[in-house]
């Protein structure tokens, strides 16, 4: 398996448009998670899926967020309109939960930076 | 998830043992101490984990104290590519979905 794939790998925007980042996770995996990690605050869990649907989103920042599901092989994170305090790395990994090790596979990330 | 506490830093020489300690007090009956590591510009990668017994595996060991409260991390010959960040965290595997909190672990710089 290749792992989980995010693209883009990197994106340099300026403040107010639209950013869509991507996720493939492993096939196979039930859960798919979004992390955001900057210098200040570390590594924050956004949101998480189970079965394509979402079940916690409570670290999501604000209503300018979004994140979808459509089906088991691919998920987005949506930010519009972005600030520059969005810019970030932003990690997508999944696992295939109830009755595995706890493992979770990390992508290597998004870096957004916003103008 | 009960908390970790973990050095901030720690330098390590080439070939010797790296030993990362963390601290988990509050840990409850059934939870999991787990590792993961993060290298520069990287995801971060699962090392290793345990819930009371002495693990190895090709990457590490986990030594956990009897009473739960305490583990280290056992890198038995470091590498220059084994600097990176080491977190330590404390969860219940089969909960929400492996929910995992990161904190802000501990940076190791191996050394020649």
């Amino acid at each position: 398996d290749a792992g989980v794939i995010q693209s883009p790998r990197h994106e340099v925007t300026e403040m107010g448009q639209e950013v869509t980042l991507r996720c493939k996770p492993i096939s196979g995996h039930d859960y798919l998670f979004w992390y955001r990690q900057t210098m200040m605050r570390g590594l924050e869990l956004l949101i998480y899926f189970n079965n394509n649907v979402p079940i916690d989103d409570s670290g999501m920042p604000e209503d300018r967020f979004s994140a979808k599901m459509p089906n088991a092989s691919f998920s987005t994170l949506k930010i519009q309109p972005s600030e520059p305090r969005d810019s970030a790395v932003y990690f997508c990994a999944s696992t295939a939960g109830q009755g595995d090790t706890g493992e979770l596979f990390f992508g290597e990330g998004s870096r957004l930076t916003v103008l | 998830d009960a908390k970790t506490t973990q050095p901030t830093s720690m330098d390590c020489a080439e070939g010797r043992a790296a030993n990362l300690p963390c601290n988990h007090s509050t840990i409850s009956g059934n939870e999991y101490v787990y590792w993961y590591r993060q290298i520069h510009s990287q995801g971060p990668q699962y090392i290793i984990h345990g819930l009371k017994n002495n693990e190895t595996n090709e990457m590490a060991s986990l030594i956990i104290t009897e009473d739960r409260k305490s583990s280290t991390l056992i890198l038995p010959h470091a590498t220059l590519r084994d600097t990176a960040v080491y977190y330590c965290i404390v969860t219940r595997p089969h909960n929400a979905g492996n929910m995992l909190t990161f904190g802000g672990g501990t940076r190791l710089m191996v050394k020649p």
